[in-house]
């Protein structure tokens, strides 16, 4: 079974720019989660879809938002983007939302690069 | 407060040894799971093992293991026989189970594993 792919694996932009990340998740998984990863703040969740609906948000202005297509894939979309927006984004998929118990998979990250 | 602490920024262990990571969390709900990701220098969070909090045995998945102690609020990765490709960076997460934004994965800061030859 593949994992999740993200793509593109890498992205350099310039400050004002918008970007957007892609990320399919596991084949039958409907859930999707987004992560910021940076040196200084660590991993920091963004937001999580299922059914093609936001359920959760983490504290991240709204330059960041994200949509779920009906077969699954999400993508994030980066708005104005700042100096700070440079991290690591990794997505991840598990079976169902709204449980403790499910792991999440996550994909290879998309390296992003404010300049 | 940090919901998930790992004191150990980075540690060091001998190829074939055994190795224990440490990690304490700190929540009010009933239910909640404990994950265990590695990291290696490409980026991508592996994940290795999930303990929940109403399992009363320890997790185990091949070389690796959670050593769970519920009152004291500790999940502990232990890596048996060290290998060098387990040089890469081990972050512990929470998920607690009271719905609503606390479904995300809380992650801790990580601890760097050098295993040296």
């Amino acid at each position: 079974k593949a994992g999740v792919t993200q793509t593109p694996r890498y992205l350099i932009k310039t400050r004002g720019q918008q970007v957007t990340l892609s990320c399919s998740p596991i084949s039958g998984h409907r859930s999707v989660s987004w992560y910021q990863q940076t040196p200084g703040q660590g991993l920091q969740f963004l937001f999580e879809y299922f059914s093609e609906t936001q359920r959760n948000k983490g504290n991240f202005p709204g330059r960041f938002s994200g949509r779920q297509f009906s077969n699954s894939r999400s993508e994030m979309n980066v708005s104005t983007l700042e100096l700070g927006d440079s991290a690591l984004y990794l997505c991840a998929s598990s079976l169902g939302a709204g449980v403790y118990y499910n792991e999440q998979f996550f994909g290879p990250g998309t390296r992003l690069t404010v300049l | 407060a940090q919901k998930i602490t790992q004191t150990q920024p980075g540690m060091f262990v001998q190829e074939k040894e055994a190795v224990t990571l440490d990690c304490t969390y700190d929540t009010s709900d009933q239910s909640y799971g404990l994950f265990w990701y590695k990291q290696p220098s490409s980026g991508e969070m592996i994940f290795l093992i999930y303990q929940g909090s109403y399992d009363e045995q320890n997790a185990t998945e091949g070389r690796y293991s959670l050593n769970f102690q519920k009152a004291r609020k500790s999940a502990n990765l232990v890596i048996s026989a060290s290998q060098l490709g387990d040089s890469a960076m081990y972050f512990c997460a929470m998920r607690e189970g009271s719905g609503g934004s606390n479904y995300k994965l809380t992650f801790g800061k990580g601890t760097l594993l050098t295993v040296n030859p």
